[in-house]
Protein backbone atom coordinates (compact mmCIF):
# COMPACT_ATOMS: atom_id res chain seq x y z
CA UNK A 1 0.00 0.00 0.00
CA UNK A 2 1.72 3.61 -0.77
CA UNK A 3 2.54 5.68 1.65
CA UNK A 4 3.41 8.80 2.78
CA UNK A 5 7.42 9.03 3.79
CA UNK A 6 8.69 11.49 5.70
CA UNK A 7 12.44 12.18 7.07
CA UNK A 8 14.43 12.32 9.48
CA UNK A 9 12.39 10.65 11.82
CA UNK A 10 14.07 12.72 14.49
CA UNK A 11 16.17 15.80 14.56
CA UNK A 12 18.45 17.87 17.17
CA UNK A 13 19.33 21.83 16.03
CA UNK A 14 20.47 24.45 18.15
CA UNK A 15 17.98 27.51 18.44
CA UNK A 16 19.11 29.40 14.99
CA UNK A 17 19.87 26.74 12.77
CA UNK A 18 17.64 26.41 9.78
CA UNK A 19 16.32 22.94 9.14
CA UNK A 20 14.74 21.33 6.24
CA UNK A 21 11.87 18.39 7.01
CA UNK A 22 11.44 16.24 3.98
CA UNK A 23 8.37 14.21 2.45
CA UNK A 24 7.45 11.81 -0.41
CA UNK A 25 3.53 12.06 -1.20
CA UNK A 26 1.85 9.01 -2.19
CA UNK A 27 3.11 9.23 -6.36
CA UNK A 28 -0.15 10.23 -7.59
CA UNK A 29 -1.06 12.77 -5.03
CA UNK A 30 -2.01 16.44 -5.91
CA UNK A 31 -2.47 18.12 -2.57
CA UNK A 32 0.04 18.61 0.08
CA UNK A 33 0.33 19.19 3.54
CA UNK A 34 1.99 20.18 6.77
CA UNK A 35 0.83 20.34 9.80
CA UNK A 36 2.31 20.21 13.66
CA UNK A 37 2.08 19.12 16.95
CA UNK A 38 3.82 20.34 20.04
CA UNK A 39 3.75 17.84 22.99
CA UNK A 40 0.18 17.77 24.46
CA UNK A 41 -1.12 19.96 22.28
CA UNK A 42 -3.35 19.55 19.27
CA UNK A 43 -2.52 18.74 16.07
CA UNK A 44 -2.06 22.00 14.14
CA UNK A 45 -2.30 23.02 10.22
CA UNK A 46 0.18 24.86 8.97
CA UNK A 47 0.31 24.89 5.22
CA UNK A 48 -1.57 23.50 2.11
CA UNK A 49 0.49 23.26 -1.35
CA UNK A 50 -1.26 22.58 -4.74
CA UNK A 51 -0.27 22.98 -8.68
CA UNK A 52 3.43 24.45 -7.51
CA UNK A 53 1.91 27.26 -4.74
CA UNK A 54 0.68 27.42 -1.52
CA UNK A 55 -3.09 27.25 -1.30
CA UNK A 56 -3.63 28.21 2.42
CA UNK A 57 -1.45 28.75 5.33
CA UNK A 58 -2.16 29.69 8.73
CA UNK A 59 -0.50 32.21 11.17
CA UNK A 60 1.44 29.82 12.32
CA UNK A 61 3.18 29.42 8.96
CA UNK A 62 5.22 32.98 9.43
CA UNK A 63 8.00 34.30 7.61
CA UNK A 64 10.34 31.62 9.12
CA UNK A 65 8.96 28.97 7.11
CA UNK A 66 8.78 27.88 3.40
CA UNK A 67 7.62 24.59 1.05
CA UNK A 68 8.85 23.78 -2.15
CA UNK A 69 8.34 20.77 -4.31
CA UNK A 70 11.98 20.96 -5.84
CA UNK A 71 11.31 17.80 -7.96
CA UNK A 72 8.43 15.39 -8.82
CA UNK A 73 8.82 13.70 -5.46
CA UNK A 74 9.60 15.40 -2.68
CA UNK A 75 7.79 18.18 -0.91
CA UNK A 76 10.12 20.02 1.96
CA UNK A 77 9.34 22.10 4.90
CA UNK A 78 12.25 24.38 5.96
CA UNK A 79 12.12 26.39 9.39
CA UNK A 80 15.04 29.62 8.09
CA UNK A 81 16.10 30.22 11.97
CA UNK A 82 14.83 27.92 14.83
CA UNK A 83 13.18 28.82 17.95
CA UNK A 84 12.88 26.39 20.77
CA UNK A 85 9.14 26.83 20.17
CA UNK A 86 9.47 24.61 17.07
CA UNK A 87 10.12 21.64 18.99
CA UNK A 88 7.34 19.64 17.70
CA UNK A 89 6.34 16.81 15.52
CA UNK A 90 5.74 17.82 12.27
CA UNK A 91 3.13 15.51 9.93
CA UNK A 92 3.56 16.03 6.02
CA UNK A 93 -0.16 14.67 4.43
CA UNK A 94 -1.02 14.29 0.96
CA UNK A 95 -4.73 14.13 -1.04
CA UNK A 96 -5.34 13.06 -4.53
CA UNK A 97 -8.40 15.02 -4.46
CA UNK A 98 -9.81 17.36 -1.73
CA UNK A 99 -13.48 16.03 -2.54
CA UNK A 100 -13.05 13.74 -0.27
CA UNK A 101 -11.43 15.22 2.73
CA UNK A 102 -9.20 11.93 3.76
CA UNK A 103 -5.79 13.03 4.40
CA UNK A 104 -2.83 10.33 4.28
CA UNK A 105 -0.36 11.28 6.83
CA UNK A 106 3.46 10.66 7.83
CA UNK A 107 4.66 9.17 10.30
CA UNK A 108 6.04 12.39 11.46
CA UNK A 109 9.89 13.80 11.98
CA UNK A 110 10.36 15.19 15.49
CA UNK A 111 12.17 18.39 15.45
CA UNK A 112 14.13 19.07 18.86
CA UNK A 113 15.18 22.79 19.09
CA UNK A 114 17.88 23.17 21.64
CA UNK B 1 -12.52 30.81 13.07
CA UNK B 2 -13.66 27.03 13.33
CA UNK B 3 -12.18 24.96 16.79
CA UNK B 4 -13.00 21.58 17.30
CA UNK B 5 -13.05 20.80 21.51
CA UNK B 6 -12.04 16.88 22.64
CA UNK B 7 -13.72 16.67 25.99
CA UNK B 8 -11.95 13.76 27.16
CA UNK B 9 -7.94 13.54 27.53
CA UNK B 10 -7.31 10.48 28.60
CA UNK B 11 -9.62 7.50 28.56
CA UNK B 12 -8.80 4.19 30.32
CA UNK B 13 -11.03 0.83 29.91
CA UNK B 14 -11.14 -2.62 30.53
CA UNK B 15 -11.71 -4.79 27.16
CA UNK B 16 -15.18 -5.27 26.25
CA UNK B 17 -16.19 -1.70 27.91
CA UNK B 18 -18.08 0.60 25.55
CA UNK B 19 -16.44 3.80 24.18
CA UNK B 20 -17.80 6.91 23.87
CA UNK B 21 -15.27 9.96 23.19
CA UNK B 22 -17.01 13.68 22.43
CA UNK B 23 -16.49 15.61 20.05
CA UNK B 24 -17.40 19.47 19.73
CA UNK B 25 -17.24 22.21 16.60
CA UNK B 26 -17.86 25.60 16.47
CA UNK B 27 -18.85 26.98 13.26
CA UNK B 28 -22.22 28.07 11.78
CA UNK B 29 -22.11 26.77 8.26
CA UNK B 30 -21.60 23.24 6.73
CA UNK B 31 -19.12 21.64 8.06
CA UNK B 32 -17.72 18.17 6.80
CA UNK B 33 -16.20 15.97 10.12
CA UNK B 34 -13.66 13.48 10.37
CA UNK B 35 -12.10 10.88 13.04
CA UNK B 36 -8.24 9.75 12.68
CA UNK B 37 -6.47 7.20 14.92
CA UNK B 38 -2.77 7.01 15.83
CA UNK B 39 -1.42 3.51 16.88
CA UNK B 40 1.65 3.34 18.72
CA UNK B 41 4.30 4.21 16.57
CA UNK B 42 2.30 4.93 13.41
CA UNK B 43 1.18 7.48 11.31
CA UNK B 44 -2.50 8.89 11.53
CA UNK B 45 -5.03 7.39 9.45
CA UNK B 46 -8.47 7.88 8.93
CA UNK B 47 -11.45 6.07 11.16
CA UNK B 48 -14.37 7.19 9.39
CA UNK B 49 -15.46 11.14 7.97
CA UNK B 50 -19.01 12.18 7.86
CA UNK B 51 -20.22 14.57 4.61
CA UNK B 52 -23.75 14.95 3.99
CA UNK B 53 -26.65 11.79 4.09
CA UNK B 54 -27.22 9.59 7.42
CA UNK B 55 -25.56 11.33 10.40
CA UNK B 56 -24.82 7.93 11.74
CA UNK B 57 -21.66 7.12 9.95
CA UNK B 58 -19.93 3.87 10.54
CA UNK B 59 -16.34 3.48 10.09
CA UNK B 60 -13.61 0.82 10.38
CA UNK B 61 -12.64 -1.66 13.41
CA UNK B 62 -16.50 -1.46 14.53
CA UNK B 63 -16.57 2.40 15.19
CA UNK B 64 -19.11 4.71 14.89
CA UNK B 65 -19.61 8.83 14.78
CA UNK B 66 -23.35 10.13 15.31
CA UNK B 67 -23.33 13.32 14.06
CA UNK B 68 -25.95 15.95 15.99
CA UNK B 69 -25.96 19.22 14.48
CA UNK B 70 -27.82 20.86 16.74
CA UNK B 71 -25.41 20.05 19.37
CA UNK B 72 -22.58 20.75 17.16
CA UNK B 73 -20.93 17.44 17.96
CA UNK B 74 -19.45 14.35 16.30
CA UNK B 75 -19.59 11.76 19.45
CA UNK B 76 -17.49 8.64 18.37
CA UNK B 77 -19.02 5.12 19.50
CA UNK B 78 -17.92 1.60 19.80
CA UNK B 79 -19.85 -1.12 21.80
CA UNK B 80 -17.22 -2.82 22.96
CA UNK B 81 -13.23 -2.13 23.21
CA UNK B 82 -10.33 -4.36 22.76
CA UNK B 83 -6.71 -4.15 23.67
CA UNK B 84 -6.04 -3.19 20.34
CA UNK B 85 -8.09 -0.18 20.17
CA UNK B 86 -5.22 1.64 22.28
CA UNK B 87 -4.47 4.59 20.78
CA UNK B 88 -4.58 8.27 19.74
CA UNK B 89 -8.08 9.96 18.34
CA UNK B 90 -8.31 13.07 16.62
CA UNK B 91 -11.85 14.32 15.09
CA UNK B 92 -11.22 16.60 12.80
CA UNK B 93 -13.41 19.30 10.99
CA UNK B 94 -13.10 21.14 7.73
CA UNK B 95 -15.92 23.42 6.82
CA UNK B 96 -15.49 23.35 2.89
CA UNK B 97 -13.92 20.54 0.89
CA UNK B 98 -10.83 21.32 0.00
CA UNK B 99 -9.80 24.02 3.01
CA UNK B 100 -8.06 22.66 5.97
CA UNK B 101 -8.92 19.77 8.61
CA UNK B 102 -8.57 21.86 11.88
CA UNK B 103 -8.37 19.55 14.56
CA UNK B 104 -8.54 18.84 18.44
CA UNK B 105 -6.05 17.94 20.98
CA UNK B 106 -6.78 14.47 20.86
CA UNK B 107 -7.98 12.15 23.19
CA UNK B 108 -5.68 8.75 24.68
CA UNK B 109 -7.29 5.60 24.89
CA UNK B 110 -5.72 3.18 27.43
CA UNK B 111 -7.58 -0.15 26.76
CA UNK B 112 -5.87 -2.80 29.41
CA UNK B 113 -6.94 -6.61 28.82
Amino acid sequence: EPEVTQTPSHQVTQMGQEVILRCVPISNHLYFYWYRQILGQKVEFLVSFYNNEISEKSEIFDDQFSVERPDGSNFTLKIRSTKLEDSAMYFCASTRTVNTGELFFGEGSRLTVL
Amino acid sequence: AQSVSQHNHHVILSEAASLELGCNYSYGGTVNLFWYVQYPGQHLQLLLKYFSGDPLVKGIKGFEAEFIKSKFSFNLRKPSVQWSDTAEYFCAVNALAGTALIFGKGTTLSVSS
